[in-house]
């Protein structure tokens, strides 16, 4: 069965600092991955999704920016944090064959809070 | 726009009870639902999933019924068990197979014992 590693489970970054989330995958192949982020007490946000390895698609224009440099690792990055970046980052992947966005299954996330 | 709404942020139910979730979308071409539970600091969990050319869905202790003229989504769960407490979400997919899920802002479900 498929697994989603991310790291860390929280973070604490200054404004203006870097960000560099991952996340790696194991138990499948050609995943298509996500990248959500949660605000407290609300629903998701689709950050980024890819199909493949050097595809990816932002959903929201924003201070964040996504790679997969490899088919089972996806990395979120920012090269300078803002205050509304803080938030519930999620890894996700199509838990269905041969279909997108059924079944996604989620890692268990990083918090980040930025001050 | 599409949105994906729950008609109410909070519910408490007595324990053993059955515990009724609804959630409302606005596009008539969603093809595809879903629900999700969320613990405290936790990824979203899946639940249970129907098809637009489904009305009902039955899972363990739990149904989903899709109501595609009034657009209304709703979870249902049998014997609410104080493990049940969580935040709710429901998720609709705009278009066949390409389409991005959209979340609703949850329910958040308490469960007194």
């Amino acid at each position: 069965s498929q697994t989603i590693h991310q790291w860390p489970a929280t973070l604490v970054q200054p404004v203006g600092s870097p960000l560099s989330l991952e996340c790696t995958v194991e138990g499948t192949s050609n995943p298509n991955l996500y990248w959500y982020r949660q605000a407290a007490g609300r629903g998701l946000q689709l950050l980024f999704y890819s199909v493949g390895i050097g595809q990816i698609s932002s959903e929201v224009p924003q201070n964040l920016s996504a790679s997969r440099p490899q088919d089972r690792q996806f990395i979120l990055s920012s090269k300078k944090l803002l205050l509304s970046d803080s938030g519930f980052y999620l890894c996700a992947l199509d838990r269905a064959h041969f279909a997108t966005n059924e079944k996604l299954f989620f890692g268990s996330g990083t918090q980040l809070s930025v001050l | 726009g599409e949105s994906v709404g729950l008609h109410l942020p909070t519910l408490s139910v007595q324990e053993g009870d059955n515990s009724i979730i609804n959630c409302a979308y606005s596009n008539s071409a969603s093809d595809y639902f879903i629900w999700y539970k969320q613990e405290s600091g936790k990824g979203p969990q899946f639940i249970i999933d129907i098809r637009s050319n489904m009305d009902k869905r039955q899972g363990q202790r739990v149904t989903v019924l899709l109501n595609k003229t009034v657009k209304h989504l709703s979870l249902q769960i049998a014997a609410t068990q104080p493990g049940d407490s969580a935040v709710y979400f429901c998720a609709e997919r705009g278009s066949s197979n390409t389409g991005k899920l959209i979340f609703g802002q949850g329910t958040t479900l308490q469960v007194k014992p």
